[in-house]
């Protein structure tokens, strides 16, 4: 089985830096996902990590460490349209399910 | 491109009634799926298909029925509606295993 933990909920200011934290534990690994959902829509991808490092888009980026079970979503230069939920999602070695988190529900404050 | 859609956006369905959400897709994916997600809670994948008459179960697969007689439609079908299925369906697709999933607008079901 999966266990995806991320924290519920984070506040930042306008401008400021956040880190939101995955770690996960899984009978096998091939890919995590990072989702942004704003309230009321539909999730829509951000980033994919399959090997460990950092992958740099803009404003966002996401680090993987397999051998820890560990990923961050880095969003810097925060901006009010930043508040959202973020989901983290792993895929498995076997199979072509995605697994998500419960979601981390992003505010951000003037 | 429509890219994936669903309808309807919203139904309300009594105890005990039965319908059909429907999911369409245009590019061609040949993965495609439904997730459920409750309120405040991440999606449970209900059902996914890898293509045209291949359907397999996900997590939470009790209560709901799928088909795929073509590559664009994926339907999802509540039989005997049950207060526990209040929720938001996402249909997905993909055109790889690895590949990104593109999720259509959702349907929201509430079943009393």
């Amino acid at each position: 089985g999966q266990n995806i933990d991320q924290p519920t909920e984070m506040t930042a200011t306008e401008g400021a830096i956040v880190q939101i934290n995955c770690t996960y534990q899984t009978s096998g690994f091939n890919g995590l996902f990072w989702y942004q959902q704003h309230a009321g829509e539909a999730p829509t991808f951000l980033s994919y990590n399959v090997l460990d490092g950092l992958e740099e888009k803009g404003r966002f980026s996401s680090f993987l460490s397999r051998s820890k079970g560990y990923s961050y979503l880095l969003l810097k230069e925060l901006q009010m349209k930043d508040s959202a939920s973020y989901l983290c999602a792993v895929r498995a070695a076997a199979g072509n399910k995605l697994t998500f988190g419960g979601g981390t529900r992003v505010l951000v404050k003037p | 491109n429509a890219g994936v859609t669903q309808t309807p956006k919203f139904r309300i369905l009594k105890i005990g009634q039965s319908m059909t959400l429907q999911c369409a897709q245009d590019m061609n994916h040949n993965y495609m799926y439904w997730y459920r997600q409750d309120p405040g809670m991440g999606l449970k994948l209900i059902y996914y298909s890898v293509g045209a008459g291949i359907t397999d179960k996900g997590e939470v697969p009790n209560g709901y029925n799928v088909s795929r007689s073509t590559t664009e439609d994926f339907p999802l079908r509540l039989e005997l509606a049950a207060p526990s299925q209040t929720s938001v369906y996402f249909c997905a697709s993909s055109y790889d295993l690895a590949d990104t999933q593109y999720f259509g607008p959702g349907t929201r079901l509430t079943v009393l």
